[in-house]
């Protein structure tokens, strides 16, 4: 238990679908941030939020939508997706986004899209 | 650019000790820190070097040269539970503290 939920754990979605990922953290982290985990490729930082703004978006296609109403909740909204976006979601919390590099995550959502 | 380097795999037999290595390429360098993500599970946090020098937390080691870009973990007394993939990662203060992850290195442990 990390401290870092996501929900749901896996997802299969046509590529006419919009579905959401959800990810709440019991830590009191001022940073959250998705990543995507594919196989044989490093993490890849999609969105960084500091205190509820957004402060890094890695040119992620905009068929990626994140939002963050809180500082607790992160959200990444899935519109016409690809074959190649199926992947390991994963989201993550700091104390800041500062901080000594620590990063708390959550058990990832599993995303296939057929 | 920015890079970190990693062995893809390495194999190493249960009660041994094991050396993971990482060289990374940033534009500005704040700290090396190290995973481990068990199949079908989250990355946890190691352990983190901001200086050079070796850090020990019971039966892992993170070690950091900052002059040779080069860092590695040390796994001691090798368990079957440490069969994981490891991932080095470096903080790039050039890149507003954005976290760098390397490819991971699979340990396989044999009995």
């Amino acid at each position: 238990e990390t401290g870092v939920t996501q929900t749901p754990r896996h997802l299969v979605m046509g590529m006419t679908n919009k579905k959401s990922l959800k990810c709440e953290q019991h830590l009191g982290h001022n940073a959250m941030y998705w990543y995507k985990q594919s196989a044989k490729k490093p993490l890849e930082l999609m969105f960084v939020y500091s205190l509820e703004e957004r402060v890094e978006n890695n040119s992620v296609p905009s068929r990626f939508s994140p939002e963050c109403p809180n500082s607790s909740h992160l959200f990444l909204h899935l519109h016409t997706l690809q074959p190649e976006d199926s992947a390991l979601y994963l989201c993550a919390s700091s104390a800041d986004r500062g901080s000594t590099g620590e990063l708390f995550f959550g058990e990832g959502s599993r995303l296939t899209v057929l | 650019g920015q890079s970190l380097e990693q062995p893809s795999e390495v194999t190493a037999v249960e009660g041994a000790i094991v050396q993971i290595n990482c060289t990374y390429q940033t534009s500005g360098f704040y700290g090396l820190s190290w995973y481990q993500q068990h199949d079908g599970g989250a990355p946890t946090f190691l352990s983190y070097n901001g200086l050079d020098g070796l850090e020990e937390t019971g039966r892992f080691s993170s070690f950091l040269s900052r002059s040779d870009s080069y860092g590695y973990l040390l796994l001691q007394e090798l368990q079957m539970k440490d069969s994981a993939s490891y991932f080095c990662a470096v903080r790039d203060v050039n890149r507003d503290d954005k976290i760098i992850f390397g490819k991971g290195t699979r340990l396989h442990i044999l009995p």
